[in-house]
């Protein structure tokens, strides 16, 4: 089971620059993923996807790289600004079930 | 933009009580899903629900547990009868037949004393 209170990793960074959290996946056969940002007291927002039939797909500051070899997901965040500061979750699901898994978090801060 | 409210925000009550979280999936969206959080842990799946019925659950969801869609717009997480380590962070999410993007609520924080 869980252990109480789980120590979130935590990635500080200097306001404007990049950022690069990491998420490690479990499941070989996932082949659809999310990240997503999650502010306190706020439920899990979108960010950007990508399918296990791509190794890379950007969007507006972020970019998502995908290394099926290694099961290791990335999310880029060019130019970090302060609103970015929130706890990311990376989510994978597999082609014939329903539920997307969460990873464990990383808690990003910026540094003004 | 549209969005998955739920309600209430906030819930507190006794042990033992039963408790129905109230959801409002985005209005296209077909596939439903219970999630929970508790305090500083990682969002875990509880339950999904399409077509009317349930369509993959977690071991958390046992009986005390169970959802509803009573009509053509609520998504209902019904606790029959609530023990203290159900305190957490109850989010529902929705998503359509043909995109896999899943979208949140902002969740409903659930107490139980």
């Amino acid at each position: 089971g869980e252990s109480v209170g789980l120590h979130l990793p935590t990635l500080s960074v200097q306001e404007g620059d990049n950022s690069i959290i990491n998420c490690a996946y479990s499941n070989s056969a996932s082949d659809y993923f999310i990240w997503y940002k999650q502010e306190s007291g706020k439920g899990p927002q979108f960010i950007i996807d990508i399918r296990s039939n791509m190794d890379k797909r950007q969007g507006q500051r972020v970019t998502v790289l995908l290394n099926k070899t290694v099961k290791h997901l990335s999310l880029q965040i060019a130019a970090t600004q302060p609103g970015d500061s929130a706890v990311y979750f990376c989510a994978e699901r597999t082609s014939g079930t329903y539920k997307y898994i969460f990873g464990t978090g990383t808690r990003l801060k910026v540094l003004a | 933009e549209p969005e998955v409210t739920q309600t209430p925000s906030h819930q507190v009550t006794q042990m033992g009580q039963e408790v129905i979280l109230r959801c409002v999936p985005i209005s296209n969206h077909l596939y439903f899903y219970w999630y929970r959080q508790i305090l500083g842990q990682k969002v875990e799946f509880l339950v999904s629900f399409y077509n009317n019925e349930i369509s993959e659950k977690s071991e958390i969801f046992d009986d005390q547990f169970s959802v509803e869609r009573p009509d053509g717009s609520n998504f209902t997480l019904k606790i029959r009868s609530t023990k203290l380590e159900d305190s957490a962070m109850y989010f529902c999410a929705s998503r359509t037949d043909a995109n896999e993007k899943l979208f949140f609520g902002s969740g409903t924080q659930l107490s139980v004393l």
